[in-house]
């Protein structure tokens, strides 16, 4: 069964940083393309940004550009998103989904709250 | 302002067919697959159909997608209230080289 359990949310002053982690199982982490999407409360899903199975492509949304910065290790079959310089409305859940252009499995969120 | 242009909402009866659209143009949709998903109340979205119109294992053939130039269709058949949650249509922008989603449609079974 695949499963994708987010964690390393929660509450942050604007300016600080974060660092979300995406532990993955129940297939093989190494042959897929890894996705960051968020949805802030009440609010549509957002991309956020996207690696490759080697991490030879990676793409962000520009709204987060020069912000954050995705990584995997594919040893530990783990996604990761470093958060820097946040502001009020990076505030979302973010979901870490498994594949490329069209995410197939979903994880269940960790929120990000970024408020003084 | 989403790239991709959904209705904000549609609403049917129960056992009624409804359509939901999904307007892009030629970086996204007019040559780029084009996925759907659902997220039902406090939950994750949910893969419904992928490649335009292919559907996952476990998803009844009641959902069936299409797309055409630069929009997409997702088509619901025998409506049930528990279909009732937003849809989201989701593809790659070539353009932006980046995700793109629509604004999400929600749908409620009257």
């Amino acid at each position: 069964e695949v499963q994708l359990v987010e964690s390393g949310g929660g509450l942050v002053k604007p300016g600080g940083s974060l660092r979300l982690s995406c532990a993955a199982s129940g297939f093989t982490f190494s042959d897929y393309s890894m996705n960051w999407v968020r949805q802030a409360p009440g609010k549509g899903l957002e991309w956020v940004s996207s690696v490759s199975s080697s991490s030879d492509y990676i793409y962000y949304a520009d709204s987060v550009k020069g912000r954050f910065t995705i990584s995997r290790d594919n040893a530990k079959n783990s996604l990761y998103l470093q958060m820097n310089s946040l502001r009020a409305e990076d505030t979302a859940v973010y979901y870490c989904a498994r594949g490329g252009y069209e995410p197939d499995y979903w994880g269940q969120g960790t929120l990000v709250t970024v408020s003084s | 302002q989403s790239v991709l242009t959904q209705p904000p909402s549609v609403s049917a009866a129960p056992g009624q067919k409804v359509t939901i659209s999904c307007s892009g143009s030629s970086s996204n949709i007019g040559n780029n697959y084009v996925s759907w998903y659902q997220q039902l109340p406090g939950t994750a979205p949910k893969l419904l159909i992928y490649e335009n119109n292919k559907r996952p294992s476990g998803i009844p053939d009641r959902f069936s997608g299409s797309q055409s130039g630069t929009s997409a269709t997702l088509g619901i058949t025998g409506l049930q209230t528990g279909d009732e949650a937003d849809y989201y249509c989701g593809t790659w922008d070539s353009s932006l080289s980046a995700g793109v989603f629509g604004g999400g449609t929600k749908l409620t079974v009257l």
